[in-house]
């Protein structure tokens, strides 16, 4: 089946820098989001991305889907920002798969 | 956008007993619901694709005797998990697609279930 992977698995960064986060899958897909996991659990939708680029304040996103990559870049962090960033990708078969997530601490 | 709601957001329960989950879409009708477990520090792992009026997809290694889904309208979707174990003790998550077959999915805030 479709492999989806995040890079990096974990980033510390310090407050105010900006990074950029990986998502590579190894099949064409139908649908690819960008969530957010919040320390309650709560996913939060980013982006809604199967192609193209998109921004919102201070992220944005780019999917490359000839190329099977999408990354995430957050600008000026905040430590609100902290938390899990997962990419989820629909296969051809409409199943939901999602990769293993980044870990992102943003340090005051 | 789209609000998907769950409840219980926690339930204990003892070995042997059963326990009911709800997800319901609060502004959009959902036809297709999906339900996720999560273990501490992992992914979401997709369980099953619940399907109103129809029976669920279930995903390979989930027991579909053990994880009971009923889609029984348009903005509800119920899992109950029967003769619950230790073992069954996980971040439960549901979500729905505000247009079908590709559209964004929106999640519920999740389930937490411990089994004692």
């Amino acid at each position: 089946g479709i492999q989806v992977e995040q890079s990096p698995p974990d980033l510390i960064l310090q407050e105010g820098a900006n990074s950029t986060l990986r998502c590579n899958f190894s099949d064409s897909v139908n649908n690819l989001q960008w969530f957010h996991q919040n320390p309650w659990g709560q996913l939060i939708n980013l982006f809604y991305i199967p192609s193209g680029t998109k921004q919102n304040g201070r992220l944005s996103a780019t999917t490359v889907a000839t190329e099977r990559y999408s990354l995430l870049y957050i600008s000026s962090s905040q430590t609100t920002d902290s938390g899990v960033y997962f990419c989820a990708v629909v296969n051809r078969d409409d199943k939901i798969i999602f990769g293993k997530g980044t870990r992102l601490h943003i340090l005051p | 956008g789209a609000v998907v709601s769950q409840h219980p957001s926690w339930v204990i329960c003892k070995s042997g007993t059963s326990v009911k989950i709800e997800c319901r879409s609060l502004d959009f009708q959902a036809t297709t619901m999906f339900w996720y477990r999560q273990f501490p520090k992992q992914s979401l792992m997709l369980m099953a694709t619940s399907n109103e009026g129809s029976k669920a997809t279930y995903e390979q290694g989930v027991e579909k005797d053990k994880f009971l889904i009923n889609h029984a309208s348009l903005t509800l979707s119920t899992l109950t998990v029967t003769s619950a174990h230790p073992e069954d003790s996980s971040f439960y998550i549901c979500s729905a697609p505000a247009q079908l077959p590709w559209g964004e999915q929106y999640f519920g805030p999740g389930t937490r279930l411990t089994v004692t």
